[in-house]
């Protein structure tokens, strides 16, 4: 099994809602990542995390809050978003997310994501 | 912060063509660079990752070098096909290009 799988693939909601991007892999990763990518654009990094604990945090506004209930599971929590949030939120994993080895990111399918 | 690049940012080829995509670094002090092919609203699909000890890999039509000191990358496309049509996304570790757009026409 080499798949990330992310649920929901399509969610909408409103700028008063709260819900959460599910993300799962079975492959014995170590490492798991959200990312945002707006249309047109490239992915930009928005959390790491490795061995269940964050470690990377690149300055995310606090109504996306990330969870990593155990080492397949990653989940991101979404509260009072704005329409700017809107995009396509991808989650990855790797072997062990440490520098210096194999660390080749497997990539879900994304959650395309509307806020009105 | 490392700052990746490619060009160009769109291509458009006949089928059969080959063809080369090329990436850029700032820093040369990486442990690997990864290729990766989008197709629209979708998730990224992995085609090569080059170890930073590594020079180049190879996958069926695909290939890709690697040059650290001069901070570049390249992927070549043998014989495209109207089915390679998709962006094609360089990272360098974590950190992004912003993607070659390629057309391949049939």
């Amino acid at each position: 099994d080499t798949e990330v799988t992310q649920t929901p693939k399509h969610l909408v909601m409103g700028m008063t809602n709260k819900k959460s991007l599910k993300c799962e892999q079975h492959m014995g990763h170590r490492a798991m990542y959200w990312y945002k990518q707006k249309a047109k654009k490239p992915p930009e990094l928005m959390f790491v995390y490795s061995y269940e604990k964050l470690s990377i945090n690149e300055s995310v506004p606090s109504r996306f809050s990330p969870e990593c209930p155990n080492s397949s599971l990653l989940n991101l929590h979404l509260h009072a978003l704005q329409p700017e949030d809107s995009a396509l939120y991808l989650c990855a994993s790797s072997r062990l997310g440490q520098p210096g080895y194999n660390e080749k990111l497997f990539f879900g399918s994304g959650t395309q994501l509307s806020v009105l | 912060k490392q700052e990746v690049t490619q060009i160009p940012a769109a291509l458009s080829v006949p089928e059969g063509e080959n063809l080369v995509l090329n990436c850029s670094f700032t820093d040369s002090a990486i442990y690997n660079l990864q290729w990766f092919r989008q197709d629209p609203g979708k998730g990224l699909t992995s085609l090569l990752l080059i170890q930073s000890s590594q020079r180049e890999q190879t996958s069926g039509r695909l290939n890709a070098s690697l040059d650290k000191s001069s901070g570049r990358s390249t992927l070549y496309i043998a014989a495209s096909q109207p089915g390679d049509s998709a962006t094609y996304l360089c990272a360098v570790e974590l950190n992004f290009g912003k993607g070659t757009s390629l057309l391949v026409t049939p």
